[in-house]
């Protein structure tokens, strides 16, 4: 998990709330992505970024968007649209541009729960 | 398009026994592969990555993986579990093309290891 902070740990919210996940990288990499990670289906791919004010929708972008105004930021917005958004997300980064052999590395996750 | 299959759900062994958790992939071309390890409420961390060269690749906490190009497999394996090895076990594949490469995870495969 080093590197990356994802905040905050546990997030509730209730229908019809917008609510951000923050993300924050000081490994200075480039792209950053974000995923979510449902029981027993892996993970999927909501939204990447590759540099500064620049971001390309991933599998399931609906209900979701992001911004990447910093380097080391790319905070990701659980829109109303969003029709079951309880879930854990995960932020990762990596090395731009992307050999295929770059690792990428993940931050801690927030487990976002709709009452 | 890439897939990567993990087909057992969980994995049961006693301490001290070695393990074996499997992974089999879909690619054109050549693969290159990755193991992630996460602890409950805890984000991915990395383990190991195949790129090319010997088809036995060691990674961190005496974990090791082998490539099999013949039955596209990439079994992550230790020759003495511990306790504390007992976590949910992810496989990931991306392919060898330039540019951008989503990287496919698998459903996971939990481990728990037996005192």
């Amino acid at each position: 998990d080093g590197g990356i902070t994802q905040s905050p740990k546990y997030l509730f919210r209730k229908e019809g709330q917008n609510v951000t996940l923050s993300c924050e990288q000081n490994l200075n990499h480039d792209a950053m992505y974000w995923y979510r990670q449902d029981p027993g289906q892996g993970l999927r791919l909501i939204y990447y970024s590759q540099i500064v004010n620049d971001f390309q929708k991933g599998d399931i972008a609906e209900g979701y968007s992001v911004s990447r105004e910093k380097k080391e930021s790319f905070p990701l917005t659980v829109t109303s649209a969003q029709k079951n958004p309880t879930a854990f997300y995960l932020c990762a980064s990596s090395m731009w541009p992307p050999e295929a052999t770059d690792t990428q590395y993940f931050g801690p996750g927030t487990r976002l729960t709709v009452l | 398009a890439q897939s990567v299959a993990q087909p057992e759900d969980q994995v049961n062994v006693a301490e001290g026994n070695p393990l074996t958790v499997k992974c089999t992939y879909s690619v054109s071309g050549n693969p290159y592969l990755f193991w992630y390890v996460q602890y409950p409420n805890r984000g991915l961390q990395f383990l190991l990555k195949y790129i090319t060269g010997d088809n036995l690749v060691k990674g961190s906490y005496g974990f090791e993986a082998e490539f099999n190009k013949s039955q596209t497999s990439f079994h992550l394996k230790k020759p003495s579990a511990l306790v504390s090895d007992s976590a949910l076990y992810f496989c990931a594949v991306r392919g060898p093309n330039t540019g951008f490469q989503k990287l496919v995870f698998g459903t996971g495969t939990r481990l728990l290891v037996s005192p």
